[in-house]
Order: C-alpha cells, then structure tokens, then sequence
C-alpha cells in the first residue's frame, strides 16, 4: 500500500528566508507525487505535481519540489518566504495501481515569523 | 466559477441523527471522491466515484454511505452520526489524464465542519 511520511509537524521560518518541506513516500513503482497548500478555513490548493520526466518540478507561487527515487522523497522548496505562505501543507502520492487514488501525509504547518 | 461546491459550510448534529452532506462539480469530471481531515492525519479517503452510477469504498468508509446518480453530484449520508465522525469534510473532482499542466490535478471544495455531540 501506498503511504506518505512528512516528517516536521511545524516550521517557523523568518520571512525573507529559504524554506524547505520533506515528504517521503512508500510505493514500489514511480508514483504520482503532488503538493498541495491549505490556508486557514480554506479547501486545498495545488502547487505542484510530479508524473515523469524532469525530476524537478517548478509549481505556482514560486515553489518548486525535487523527485528523487533513490531517496524516495519529493521535498518542497521556496528560496524566499513571505508572510502569505504561512500555511499547512500537504504531499500526497497516488498511482494507477491504486485506482489513482490519493494517499495524503499528515500535513506541515508553516509559520512565517516578520 | 466553475469548482465544487459544498454545502453546508458548518454543521452540529446530535449523536444518531442523519445527514447528507453535498458536493456538486461544474467541469464534468468523471472522478469524484470525499475526504475527512482530522488534525495530524492529513486527509482520509472516505468514498470515491469513477463516473455515474460507480462508487467504491476508500480507506475509512464505515458510517458513510454515497451515490452518484449524475456526473455532477455526489452527496455523502451519515447514517447516524457518531462523536468519532467529528471532522472536516472535503469533496474532490479530479481533472481527466491527457490534459497538460491540468491532468489529474484535483480541485477541492472548501469543506465542511461538522461537530458531532
């Protein structure tokens, strides 16, 4: 079965500063990997997402994230944070094995300090 | 604008009692699924549907029943509610494969809260 790890339950980054999210996942063939981002009160947004081809994966909002097979991750990455990207998210994972369903991680919660 | 949309926004229902919760899609997608979010666990799969008339079970469907008898909606039925369904719920519709940058991307509605006493 398909399963995500995020391993940090919170970050506090100082806005200005690099930020970056790790996801690990657990899937025998080359997953589907996505990001998604929830703000407050607020349904989920997609960032980016991952089917094949170049391993580094540029989504909205100036985000970016890497595959790497070898390590089973698809860490997210933003060289400079604002105040507006405090936020929860989420990685998730899904594959045609399993009816393209999605398996999501159990989220990251980012505070951007000023 | 075309999304999906979930009403009611915010619910408290008394241990035992029914509901229906609704989610409708305006893009015609085929592939509709309902979620629970609780804190700490991400998003749970409940149900999904892979287009009218098919419904299948996802990781926690017990308590929840749905149907789907038009490609547009896709309400999920609490049968008697229960404190342990204390949750966030959110509907998806996934964009078809083939369709660039857009393919498989899954459009969420913005949830419902639903407190169970």
């Amino acid at each position: 079965a398909q399963s995500v790890t995020q391993p940090d339950i919170h970050i506090t980054v100082s806005e200005g500063a690099s930020l970056e999210l790790r996801c690990n996942y657990s899937y025998g063939a080359t997953p589907y990997l996505f990001w998604y981002v929830q703000s407050p009160g607020q349904g989920l947004q997609l960032l980016l997402k991952y089917f094949s081809g170049d391993t580094l994966v540029q989504g909205i909002k100036g985000f970016e994230a890497e595959f790497k097979r070898s390590q089973s991750s698809f860490n997210l990455r933003k060289p400079s944070v604002h105040w507006s990207d405090a936020a929860e998210y989420f990685c998730a994972v899904g594959s045609k094995a399993a009816g393209n369903k999605l398996t999501f991680g159990g989220g990251t919660r980012v505070l951007v300090k000023p | 604008n075309a999304g999906v949309t979930q009403t009611p926004k915010f619910q408290v229902l008394k241990t035992g009692q029914s509901m229906t919760l609704q989610c409708a899609q305006d893009m015609n997608h085929e592939y509709m699924s309902w979620y629970r979010q609780d804190p700490g666990m991400g998003l749970r799969l409940i149900h999904y549907s892979v287009g009218a008339g098919i419904t299948d079970q996802g990781e926690v469907p017990n308590g929840y029943n749905v149907s789907r008898s038009t490609t547009e909606d896709f309400p999920l039925r609490l049968l008697s509610a229960a404190p342990s369904q204390t949750s966030v719920y959110f509907c998806a519709s996934r964009t078809p494969p083939g369709q660039g940058a857009l393919g498989y991307g899954y459009t969420f509605g913005s949830g419902t809260r639903l407190t169970v006493v």
